[in-house]
Protein backbone atom coordinates (compact mmCIF):
# COMPACT_ATOMS: atom_id res chain seq x y z
CA UNK A 1 0.00 0.00 0.00
CA UNK A 2 1.64 3.78 -0.76
CA UNK A 3 0.96 6.92 0.84
CA UNK A 4 -0.06 7.43 4.52
CA UNK A 5 -2.30 4.93 5.66
CA UNK A 6 -4.11 4.76 9.51
CA UNK A 7 -6.30 2.33 11.23
CA UNK A 8 -8.43 2.41 12.56
CA UNK A 9 -11.16 4.34 9.98
CA UNK A 10 -13.52 4.76 12.94
CA UNK A 11 -13.33 4.11 17.04
CA UNK A 12 -16.12 4.88 19.12
CA UNK A 13 -14.85 3.76 22.52
CA UNK A 14 -16.28 4.94 26.38
CA UNK A 15 -14.39 7.07 28.51
CA UNK A 16 -12.75 4.71 30.61
CA UNK A 17 -11.38 2.58 27.53
CA UNK A 18 -8.08 2.51 26.47
CA UNK A 19 -7.15 2.18 22.82
CA UNK A 20 -4.98 3.26 20.23
CA UNK A 21 -4.82 4.82 16.96
CA UNK A 22 -2.15 3.50 14.52
CA UNK A 23 -0.25 5.59 10.72
CA UNK A 24 1.93 4.07 9.09
CA UNK A 25 3.68 5.71 6.21
CA UNK A 26 5.45 3.83 2.77
CA UNK A 27 6.51 7.44 1.54
CA UNK A 28 10.34 7.35 2.89
CA UNK A 29 9.88 10.41 5.08
CA UNK A 30 11.37 11.02 8.30
CA UNK A 31 8.81 13.60 10.08
CA UNK A 32 5.61 12.20 11.38
CA UNK A 33 2.81 14.36 13.04
CA UNK A 34 -0.76 13.87 14.53
CA UNK A 35 -3.75 16.61 14.33
CA UNK A 36 -6.52 16.90 16.07
CA UNK A 37 -9.72 18.15 13.16
CA UNK A 38 -12.78 19.08 15.03
CA UNK A 39 -15.97 20.68 13.49
CA UNK A 40 -15.27 24.65 12.99
CA UNK A 41 -11.59 24.56 14.08
CA UNK A 42 -8.63 24.54 12.03
CA UNK A 43 -6.11 21.71 12.44
CA UNK A 44 -4.35 21.28 15.50
CA UNK A 45 -1.32 20.29 16.06
CA UNK A 46 -0.37 18.18 18.30
CA UNK A 47 2.59 15.92 18.40
CA UNK A 48 6.25 16.30 15.70
CA UNK A 49 8.33 13.48 15.54
CA UNK A 50 11.83 13.80 13.47
CA UNK A 51 13.27 10.70 12.80
CA UNK A 52 11.24 8.59 15.40
CA UNK A 53 12.24 11.72 18.18
CA UNK A 54 9.52 13.59 19.79
CA UNK A 55 10.25 17.65 18.57
CA UNK A 56 6.83 19.41 19.18
CA UNK A 57 3.81 18.39 21.98
CA UNK A 58 1.92 21.65 21.22
CA UNK A 59 0.37 21.35 25.10
CA UNK A 60 -1.46 18.26 24.90
CA UNK A 61 -3.24 16.44 27.53
CA UNK A 62 -1.66 13.13 29.14
CA UNK A 63 -4.64 11.21 28.50
CA UNK A 64 -2.98 11.54 24.31
CA UNK A 65 0.05 9.57 24.41
CA UNK A 66 2.15 9.49 21.17
CA UNK A 67 4.86 6.48 20.41
CA UNK A 68 6.94 6.28 17.41
CA UNK A 69 9.21 2.97 16.98
CA UNK A 70 10.48 4.25 13.73
CA UNK A 71 10.44 6.75 10.70
CA UNK A 72 7.94 4.79 9.33
CA UNK A 73 4.94 4.26 12.05
CA UNK A 74 3.32 6.38 14.65
CA UNK A 75 0.91 5.40 17.16
CA UNK A 76 -1.62 7.51 19.69
CA UNK A 77 -2.97 5.84 22.97
CA UNK A 78 -5.66 7.34 24.18
CA UNK A 79 -7.11 6.72 27.64
CA UNK A 80 -9.61 7.99 30.07
CA UNK A 81 -10.74 10.32 27.17
CA UNK A 82 -13.48 12.86 27.44
CA UNK A 83 -16.20 13.80 25.06
CA UNK A 84 -14.90 16.88 24.01
CA UNK A 85 -11.93 14.51 22.33
CA UNK A 86 -14.04 13.49 19.76
CA UNK A 87 -12.78 14.50 16.48
CA UNK A 88 -10.77 13.53 13.37
CA UNK A 89 -7.64 12.21 14.37
CA UNK A 90 -5.46 12.73 11.08
CA UNK A 91 -1.60 11.94 10.99
CA UNK A 92 0.56 13.02 8.36
CA UNK A 93 4.42 12.60 6.92
CA UNK A 94 6.59 14.39 5.47
CA UNK A 95 10.14 14.58 4.43
CA UNK A 96 12.78 16.49 6.42
CA UNK A 97 14.92 17.26 3.64
CA UNK A 98 15.73 17.90 -0.29
CA UNK A 99 13.56 20.13 -2.71
CA UNK A 100 10.11 19.00 -1.36
CA UNK A 101 10.98 19.21 2.63
CA UNK A 102 7.69 20.02 4.52
CA UNK A 103 5.22 18.95 2.11
CA UNK A 104 3.24 16.81 4.46
CA UNK A 105 1.08 14.30 3.20
CA UNK A 106 -2.14 13.14 4.97
CA UNK A 107 -3.72 10.21 6.13
CA UNK A 108 -7.16 9.52 6.52
CA UNK A 109 -7.86 9.75 9.54
CA UNK A 110 -9.79 8.03 12.17
CA UNK A 111 -13.20 9.23 13.50
CA UNK A 112 -13.04 9.03 17.00
CA UNK A 113 -16.24 8.98 19.13
CA UNK A 114 -15.77 8.94 22.77
CA UNK A 115 -19.14 8.23 24.89
CA UNK B 1 3.64 31.64 17.90
CA UNK B 2 2.01 31.41 14.39
CA UNK B 3 -1.45 32.87 14.05
CA UNK B 4 -2.93 32.50 10.67
CA UNK B 5 -6.02 34.18 9.07
CA UNK B 6 -8.42 32.96 6.18
CA UNK B 7 -11.20 34.71 4.71
CA UNK B 8 -13.61 34.15 3.89
CA UNK B 9 -15.07 31.44 5.60
CA UNK B 10 -17.42 30.08 2.99
CA UNK B 11 -17.60 31.08 -0.68
CA UNK B 12 -19.77 30.51 -3.46
CA UNK B 13 -19.78 31.61 -7.07
CA UNK B 14 -20.99 30.35 -10.62
CA UNK B 15 -19.22 27.66 -12.34
CA UNK B 16 -16.65 29.32 -14.80
CA UNK B 17 -16.01 32.48 -12.44
CA UNK B 18 -13.19 32.28 -10.74
CA UNK B 19 -12.24 32.01 -6.55
CA UNK B 20 -9.80 34.17 -4.50
CA UNK B 21 -9.01 33.22 -0.86
CA UNK B 22 -6.84 35.01 1.41
CA UNK B 23 -4.61 34.21 4.17
CA UNK B 24 -1.99 36.51 6.47
CA UNK B 25 0.14 35.42 8.90
CA UNK B 26 1.99 36.93 11.54
CA UNK B 27 5.59 35.22 12.01
CA UNK B 28 8.03 37.02 9.35
CA UNK B 29 10.23 34.05 9.70
CA UNK B 30 8.02 31.94 8.31
CA UNK B 31 9.34 30.32 4.86
CA UNK B 32 6.77 27.49 3.06
CA UNK B 33 2.84 28.73 2.34
CA UNK B 34 1.15 25.72 1.06
CA UNK B 35 -2.80 25.21 -0.08
CA UNK B 36 -4.93 21.94 1.13
CA UNK B 37 -7.94 20.77 -0.41
CA UNK B 38 -10.82 19.17 1.93
CA UNK B 39 -13.43 16.89 0.11
CA UNK B 40 -16.14 15.84 2.38
CA UNK B 41 -15.14 12.83 4.37
CA UNK B 42 -11.74 13.03 2.62
CA UNK B 43 -8.10 13.43 3.96
CA UNK B 44 -6.84 17.17 3.39
CA UNK B 45 -4.49 17.18 -0.08
CA UNK B 46 -1.99 19.34 -0.77
CA UNK B 47 -2.80 20.88 -4.14
CA UNK B 48 -0.04 24.09 -4.46
CA UNK B 49 2.81 25.75 -2.19
CA UNK B 50 4.84 28.09 -2.47
CA UNK B 51 8.47 29.19 -0.26
CA UNK B 52 9.00 32.42 0.14
CA UNK B 53 11.67 32.89 -2.67
CA UNK B 54 9.01 33.26 -5.29
CA UNK B 55 6.08 35.82 -5.41
CA UNK B 56 3.94 33.76 -7.80
CA UNK B 57 3.31 30.19 -8.57
CA UNK B 58 0.85 28.64 -11.09
CA UNK B 59 -0.54 24.93 -11.77
CA UNK B 60 -3.14 25.29 -14.62
CA UNK B 61 -6.06 26.39 -13.28
CA UNK B 62 -4.71 27.27 -10.02
CA UNK B 63 -2.54 29.70 -8.97
CA UNK B 64 -0.92 31.24 -5.46
CA UNK B 65 0.55 34.39 -4.61
CA UNK B 66 2.62 35.82 -1.94
CA UNK B 67 3.73 39.18 -0.34
CA UNK B 68 6.02 38.54 2.08
CA UNK B 69 6.53 42.48 3.05
CA UNK B 70 2.49 42.33 3.65
CA UNK B 71 2.85 38.89 5.17
CA UNK B 72 -0.19 37.73 2.67
CA UNK B 73 -0.63 34.90 0.55
CA UNK B 74 -3.55 34.03 -2.21
CA UNK B 75 -5.72 30.70 -3.46
CA UNK B 76 -6.88 31.71 -7.09
CA UNK B 77 -8.66 29.37 -8.85
CA UNK B 78 -9.79 30.32 -12.29
CA UNK B 79 -13.04 28.43 -14.58
CA UNK B 80 -14.07 26.83 -11.50
CA UNK B 81 -15.62 24.12 -11.79
CA UNK B 82 -18.17 21.89 -9.35
CA UNK B 83 -15.52 19.07 -8.72
CA UNK B 84 -13.18 22.26 -7.19
CA UNK B 85 -16.77 22.85 -4.27
CA UNK B 86 -14.59 21.93 -1.18
CA UNK B 87 -13.03 23.10 1.86
CA UNK B 88 -9.77 24.98 1.34
CA UNK B 89 -6.85 25.56 4.08
CA UNK B 90 -3.88 28.09 3.94
CA UNK B 91 -1.05 27.16 6.58
CA UNK B 92 2.21 28.23 6.89
CA UNK B 93 4.95 27.11 8.42
CA UNK B 94 7.81 28.03 10.44
CA UNK B 95 11.35 26.14 10.78
CA UNK B 96 13.51 26.06 13.24
CA UNK B 97 16.15 23.24 13.03
CA UNK B 98 15.27 20.46 12.09
CA UNK B 99 11.83 21.09 13.54
CA UNK B 100 8.87 21.70 11.04
CA UNK B 101 5.84 22.75 11.93
CA UNK B 102 2.44 23.59 10.11
CA UNK B 103 0.08 26.21 11.25
CA UNK B 104 -3.49 26.03 9.35
CA UNK B 105 -5.82 28.90 8.53
CA UNK B 106 -9.74 28.23 10.05
CA UNK B 107 -10.83 26.91 6.11
CA UNK B 108 -13.07 28.11 3.66
CA UNK B 109 -15.82 26.11 2.92
CA UNK B 110 -15.95 26.47 -1.62
CA UNK B 111 -19.28 25.89 -3.54
CA UNK B 112 -19.47 26.32 -7.36
CA UNK B 113 -22.93 26.34 -8.48
CA UNK B 114 -23.46 24.07 -11.84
Amino acid sequence: ETGVTQTPRHLVMGMTNKKSLKCEQHLGHNAMYWYKQSAKKPLELMFVYNFKEQTENNSVPSRFSPECPNSSHLFLHLHTLQPEDSALYLCASSPLGGPSYNEQFFGPGTRLTVL
Amino acid sequence: GENVEQHPSTLSVQEGDSAVIKCTYSDSASNYFPWYKQELGKRPQLIIDIRSNVGEKKDQRIAVTLNKTAKHFSLHITETQPEDSAVYFCAASTSGGSNYKLTFGKGTLLTVNP
